[in-house]
């Protein structure tokens, strides 16, 4: 079965510092990846998603993420943090082929300090 | 272009009562998934709808049932409430051709049990 780690709850930076939020994933083939942003009382906007070739990824708001099938990592990361980007983090991973099931990882709070 | 939308945006209900949450797609979408996110978690799959037949479901008892209309609209049923039902639920669309893979959400809605 698939499973996503995010094992940071909380993270806190300072406006303009660097940011890298971690994700472990378990699946035995290739897997689908996701980034997800939710901030409070919204749904979730993907960030971005990899799903072969490149294994550094750049999605929107000026987030990459660098899929390393080594570590079974896809961690997000941002040169530069703005305080809007102040929000709950998702990880996910899908299995290919049929239908799309995806399994979220439990979530990263990201704090921003002005 | 409308995204998607999801009423009501709260709801409070009774331990055995009945629910239907609804969801409206994104014009040129025919694929829905519904999730169940709880406090301070990932959103779990519910299951998914695929021009209006059941295309794939997670770990949920068969009193959470769902329909796909013509217009892509759809709904989430939930029979005989549980006070462990109260979460956030969130519907997320998915254009023609991408098999789910690339999601939408709705801001969701807020069910709480008492």
């Amino acid at each position: 079965a698939q499973s996503v780690t995010q094992p940071d709850i909380h993270i806190t930076v300072s406006e303009g510092a660097s940011l890298e939020l971690r994700c472990n994933y378990s699946y035995g083939a290739t897997p689908y990846l996701f980034w997800y942003v939710q901030s409070p009382g919204q749904g979730l906007q993907l960030l971005l998603k990899y799903f072969s070739g490149d294994t550094l990824v750049q999605g929107i708001k000026g987030f990459e993420a660098e899929f390393k099938r080594s570590q079974s990592s896809f961690n997000l990361r941002k040169p530069s943090v703005h305080w809007s980007d102040a929000a709950e983090y998702f990880c996910a991973v899908g299995a290919a082929g049929g239908s799309y099931i995806p399994t979220f990882g439990r979530g990263t709070s990201l704090i921003v300090h002005p | 272009e409308t995204g998607v939308t999801q009423s009501p945006t709260h709801l409070i209900k009774t331990r055995g009562q009945q629910v239907t949450l609804r969801c409206s797609s994104q014009s040129g979408h025919n694929t829905v998934s519904w999730y169940q996110q709880a406090l301070g978690q990932g959103p779990q799959f519910i299951f998914q709808y695929y021009r209006e037949e059941e295309n794939g479901r997670g770990n949920f008892p068969p009193r959470f049932s769902g329909l796909q209309f013509p217009n892509y609209s759809s709904e989430l049923n939930v029979n005989a409430l549980e006070l462990d039902d109260s979460a956030l639920y969130l519907c997320a669309s998915s254009p023609a051709g991408t098999v789910g893979y690339e999601q939408y959400f709705g801001p969701g809605t807020r069910l709480t049990v008492t």
